[in-house]
């Protein structure tokens, strides 16, 4: 069975350029996740869709990035104009659902440098 | 939402049993206790859950007392290959998943 699939795996950019995370959850899971690591630093949570509808997005910088999910499956996540702070891992996940107890699986992640 | 505390570091020798407590004072009456495993240049990884008394599979054990304020995550005879960080996070319902700076171990030959 596939896993979280996310492209690019690198991307360096210049800062204020746009830039565009993908995403392809596995089959079934209903719910996607977006977070940001920061180096030495463990993930923190960036927004939650339930299916296509975005659920939880407080952490998410809404100035500079949006996110959205086409048809409940695949998910793009953007940054624009993208700043120096924002070089980081962003990483996809999905489960099942979004219950405590429920299983997250992890894409291998976007490292972003912006220079 | 729990928050967890953790040691920042570990170091073990080759086929070692290690121990990571995880603190979790404030943990609610209804949060489940789960680890992570994470590789560099890799996402986290599901290892193991429990919400009281120990649960075992076959990568981990996790016990957790009574009064659940702590928990401590098991892995016998550890090898190379188990050098990675670990996260030990605490919730319930749908609040997210918080996860700390983790534990790095270090497994030495």
């Amino acid at each position: 069975e596939a896993g979280v699939v996310q492209s690019p795996r690198y991307k360096i950019i210049e800062k204020k350029q746009p830039v565009a995370f993908w995403c392809n959850p596995i089959s079934g899971h209903n719910t996607l996740y977006w977070y940001r690591q920061n180096l030495g630093q463990g993930p923190e949570l960036l927004i939650r869709y339930e299916n296509e509808e975005a659920v939880d997005d407080s952490q998410l910088p809404k100035d500079r990035f949006s996110a959205e999910r086409l048809k409940g499956v695949d998910s793009t996540l953007k940054i624009q104009p993208a700043e120096l702070g924002d070089s980081a891992v962003y990483l996809c996940a999905s489960s099942l659902e979004a219950l405590a107890g429920t299983e997250q699986f992890f894409g291998p992640g976007t490292r972003l440098t912006v220079l | 939402l729990a928050k967890t505390t953790q040691p920042i570091s570990m170091d073990s020798y080759e086929g070692q049993e290690v121990n990571i407590t995880c603190s979790h004072n404030n943990i609610a009456t209804n949060d489940y206790i789960t680890w992570y495993q994470q590789f560099p240049s890799q996402g986290p990884r599901f290892i193991i859950q429990g919400y009281k008394t120990k649960v075992t599979n076959e990568v981990a054990s996790l016990f957790i007392p009574a009064d659940r304020k702590s928990s401590t995550l098991s892995l016998p005879r550890v090898s190379l290959s188990d050098t990675a960080v670990y996260y030990c996070l605490a919730n319930s319902g749908n609040t997210p998943l918080v996860f700390g700076k983790g534990t790095r171990l270090s497994v030495i030959a």
